[in-house]
């Protein structure tokens, strides 16, 4: 079945960088593109940034580009979302999630890693 | 940008009783809408897709209408599992997806 394993998270000063990882099993990671998609505490859903299955194309929400870059190793099937010049409003949990390509949606996501950016 | 906006914001039901939550998009997004389920401390979870079609796993009693702008999720007759919150979420301009702020279903 298909898992979706992010790690990276934590508590980082403004200003500050971190790395977070998605480790993809169950599937043919890639075959597909991948998303980031964050949540901040007790609020809504956000897409950051999406890559294509073969790391061709990347797209970033207006409020993280420049800053974060999303990239992808299909020969160890994981993706990644390196964050540089965090802000406070950057804290959130952070979803990797599947894409499926014949619907636009997000159809597998995994457990989610917080990322605090606090002083 | 395509916004994607929820009503109502908190639906207060009891068991067994029929849900009807609500999506209006700024602009046509086609048929391209889809629906999620999120439970307090989990992921998001895929309900619909492309306005009306139930993912792998999800119940009958799930079910999405609209196109254009205006989409409608309706629970037909709801289980204490159900009680979450649901986010709509376009797909016209994929990948640049974006999501609506969320219905909270709560037991009343």
């Amino acid at each position: 079945q298909v898992q979706l394993v992010e790690s990276g998270g934590g508590v980082v000063q403004p200003g500050g960088s971190l790395r977070l990882s998605c480790a993809a099993s169950g599937f043919t990671f890639s075959s597909y593109g991948m998303h980031w998609v964050r949540q901040a505490p007790g609020k809504g859903l956000e897409w950051v940034a999406f890559i294509r299955y073969d790391g061709s194309n990347k797209y970033y929400a207006d409020s993280v580009k420049g800053r974060f870059t999303i990239s992808r190793d299909n020969s160890k099937n994981t993706l990644y979302l390196q964050m540089n010049s965090l802000r406070a409003e950057d804290t959130a949990v952070y979803y990797c999630a599947k894409d499926s390509p014949l619907y636009g949606v997000a159809d597998y996501w995994g457990q989610g890693t917080l990322v605090t950016v606090s002083s | 940008e395509i916004v994607l906006t929820q009503s109502p914001a908190t639906l207060s039901l009891s068991p067994g009783e029929r849900a009807t939550l609500s999506c209006r998009a700024s602009q046509s997004v086609s048929s391209y809408l889809a629906w999620y389920q999120q439970k307090p401390g989990q992921a998001p979870r895929l309900l619909i897709y492309d306005a009306s079609n139930r993912a792998t796993g999800i119940p009958a009693r799930f079910s999405g209408s609209g196109s254009g702008t205006d989409f409608t999720l309706t629970i037909s007759s709801l289980e204490p599992e159900d009680f979450a919150v649901y986010y709509c979420q376009q797909r016209s301009n994929w990948p640049l997806i974006t999501f609506g702020q969320g219905t909270r279903l709560e037991i009343k």
